[in-house]
């Protein structure tokens, strides 16, 4: 199985802020099979991005993801107050995991 | 588009089974993989496994391994999620989705004596 390891555990920012939000793998995602997710208190996860850069429909363009192999990024270019929330990161390319989540919260 | 709504909140005992329903509507069903994932109480997201309607295939966690069991009723357009054995640490709130981009809004099962 693979495990998804996401740092760090909360990220304290104010709005208009720059977030960089890490995922790494224990070992490589195939394909770039790699999701990332938001949640807000009381919510479903939304999917935010897909096959590791690409964004999901309604995705505004200040969300955007890199990476491949083990390690993967999320960021977050200026963050809105409607952005702090939970993020997690899932792999698809091997069954599928999810890695621990990482809190965006208002500093 | 496609909306999924899951069955009502549940209380169990422990050792018990419970089926959480999810019945979709909108777009057609069985063309979407339709994911199962819990999420305990202050806890994060965990994947259980998921069904194509259309082949009629599942894929389970290694961790429900032999416990889950995922089944999808192309007639009602309903996919169920039956879990056994419960014990405590399996009180969350359980999710469906289709294809990752549609939710469900969750059940909640308490297990408890």
């Amino acid at each position: 199985e693979i495990v998804l390891t996401q740092s760090p555990g909360t990220l304290s920012l104010s709005p208009g802020e720059r977030a960089t939000l890490s995922c790494r793998a224990s070992q490589s995602v195939s394909s770039s099979n790699l999701a990332w997710y938001q949640q807000k208190p009381g919510q479903a996860p939304r999917l935010l991005i897909y096959g590791a850069s690409s964004r999901a429909t309604g995705i505004p363009d200040r969300f955007s993801g890199s990476g491949s192999g083990t390690d993967f990024t999320l960021t977050i270019s200026r963050l809105e107050p409607e952005d702090f929330a939970v993020y997690y990161c899932q792999q698809y390319g091997n069954s599928r995991t999810f890695g621990q989540g990482t809190k965006v919260e208002i500093k | 588009q496609v909306q999924l709504v899951q069955s009502g909140a549940e209380v169990k005992k422990p050792g018990s089974s419970v089926k959480v329903s999810c019945k979709a509507s909108g777009d057609t069903f069985s063309r979407y993989t339709i994911t199962w994932v819990r999420q305990a109480p202050g806890q994060g997201l965990q994947w259980m496994g998921m069904i194509i309607p259309m082949f009629d295939t599942v894929n389970y966690a290694q961790n429900f391994q032999g416990r889950v069991t995922i089944t999808a009723d192309k007639s009602t357009n309903t996919a169920y999620m039956e879990l056994s054995s419960l014990r405590s640490e399996d009180t969350a709130v359980y999710y469906c989705a289709a294809a990752s981009d549609y939710w469900g809004r969750g059940t909640l099962v308490t297990v408890s004596s």
